[in-house]
């Protein structure tokens, strides 16, 4: 089945303690990407990859790295979590090639509680 | 810069009528993508149409449709016949050549479908 996971589904951690959400994708897409949701705003991106070895801030990047060393993962690390992280998070992939946009496929979502 | 508008947070239709949902956008790029997505309470974002700018028809899913009238630069969903399990959160996205594949999405519409 073509999907797109993400682990773990609910976290809940403190200020400070680094953290990793893991993204895996099984549809050979090139492009992946980050977005957190926080209510009234929308989904917002924070960085994406076009493809191996190939990353970019998206609109909000602060406080977040990713890494794109496979083409299937795109974890995303938390380095210092803060409570202003504490949001609902989605891992998205697509194709990527000239012209029109392809739709992007989106993981369940990762709840994330920072206290 | 490219920004989507949902001016309704929230809207209410009694079961099996239609409900058209609004979307605006502003870009000034030629080619660009039109996606909306369904956020049910359990979180996933599902996709469920997607319309390109040069695309001459109005595009359709089953009971969904998009009414995309480009000089107004809107791109309302409609769905038909509706039922008890179209309640969710409605967004809109555009995606566009020149984004990296970057998905804006507007600040969502809440769909309430009414026995």
């Amino acid at each position: 089945e073509a999907q797109v996971t993400q682990n773990p589904r609910y976290l809940i951690t403190v200020t400070g303690k680094k953290l990793t959400v893991t993204c895996s994708q099984n549809m050979n897409h090139e492009y992946m990407s980050w977005y957190r949701q926080d209510p009234g705003l929308g989904l917002r991106q924070i960085y994406y990859s076009m493809n191996v070895e190939v990353t970019d801030k998206g609109d909000v990047p602060e406080g977040y790295k990713v890494s794109r060393k496979e083409k299937r993962n795109f974890p995303l690390i938390l380095e210092s979590p803060s409570p202003n992280q504490t949001s609902l998070y989605f891992c998205a992939s697509s194709l990527l090639g000239t012209g029109v946009p392809y739709e992007q496929y989106f993981g369940p979502g990762t709840r994330l509680t920072v206290t | 810069a490219q920004k989507i508008t949902q001016t309704q947070p929230g809207m209410f239709v009694q079961e099996k009528e239609a409900v058209t949902l609004d979307c605006t956008y502003d870009t000034s790029d030629p080619s660009y993508g039109l996606f909306w997505y369904k956020q049910p309470s359990s979180g996933e974002m599902i996709f469920l149409i997607y319309q390109g700018s040069y695309d001459q028809q109005n595009a359709t899913e089953g009971r969904y449709s998009l009414n995309f009238q480009k000089a107004r630069k809107s791109a309302n969903l409609v769905i038909s016949a509706s039922q008890l399990g179209d309640s969710a959160m409605y967004f809109c996205a555009m995606s566009w050549t020149g984004s990296a594949r970057q998905l804006t999405f507007g600040s969502g519409t809440q769909l309430t479908v009414l026995p």
